[in-house]
């Protein structure tokens, strides 16, 4: 069955960068794209931006622009998310959610999100 | 990008049928047949109820069924149950292969 499996929860200092990762498995890891979405404390969803594992591709939400990258390992069928100069605006869940067809925006599976806390 | 705009809550009874609302604008909802619905319990992650507007992925229960006229994407939950008590989420295309989602709304069954 198809499951994404993320780090665990980070807390950080303002003005340092956080890394999460995600890895896949259940199903042919090159063969969907990855879009990561984050929740703030009581918050809505939001979306960051999307990665093509085959590929290396990435497409970024304009407010993320300059600030997240988003990588992959095929080898390890994992994708990263890495968020620099963090504020306390930065404290959500962070989730990966598996594109279903391309970059469709269909999410049919997430992970479990990773807590990252921002705090002096 | 702005988020789509929600109602920040609905009640309804058990049994009974509401409907949210998700309006956003000719550059998003309006402009792309690319929307899709999420269901989120407390401390859960989202789950996808529906996409590309109107489209139910297997084993989310027919009760639930969504459409799209102009700018504003509806998602209809019919004979509500205790268990659909949840936030629900809209999400769609934005251009340039971006993404937005809606702020949310709080359903409570009654």
């Amino acid at each position: 069955q198809v499951q994404l499996a993320q780090s665990g929860a980070e807390v950080k200092k303002p003005g340092a960068s956080v890394k999460v990762s995600c890895k896949a498995s259940g199903y042919t890891f090159t063969a969907y794209y990855m879009h990561w979405v984050r929740q703030a404390p009581g918050q809505g969803l939001e979306w960051m931006g999307w990665i093509n594992p085959t590929s290396g591709g990435t497409n970024y939400a304009q407010k993320f622009q300059g600030r997240v990258t988003m990588t992959g390992d095929t080898s390890i069928s994992t994708v990263y998310m890495e968020l620099s100069s963090l504020t306390s605006d930065d404290t959500a869940v962070y989730y990966c959610a598996r594109d279903y067809d391309f970059w469709s925006g269909v999410l049919d599976y997430w992970g479990q999100g990773a807590q990252v806390s921002v705090s002096s | 990008q702005s988020a789509l705009t929600q109602p920040r809550s609905v009640s309804e009874s058990p049994g009974q049928s509401v409907t949210i609302s998700c309006t956003g604008t000719s550059s998003d909802v309006g402009g792309y047949n690319s929307v899709s619905w999420y269901q989120q319990h407390p401390g859960k992650a989202p789950k996808l109820m529906i996409y590309d507007v109107d489209k139910r992925p297997s084993g989310v229960p027919h009760r639930f069924s969504a459409s799209k006229s102009g700018d504003t994407a509806s998602l209809t939950i019919s004979g509500l149950q205790a268990e659909d008590e949840a936030d629900y989420y809209c999400c769609s295309y934005a251009g340039t292969y971006t993404f937005v989602f809606g702020g949310g709304t709080r359903l409570t069954v009654l």
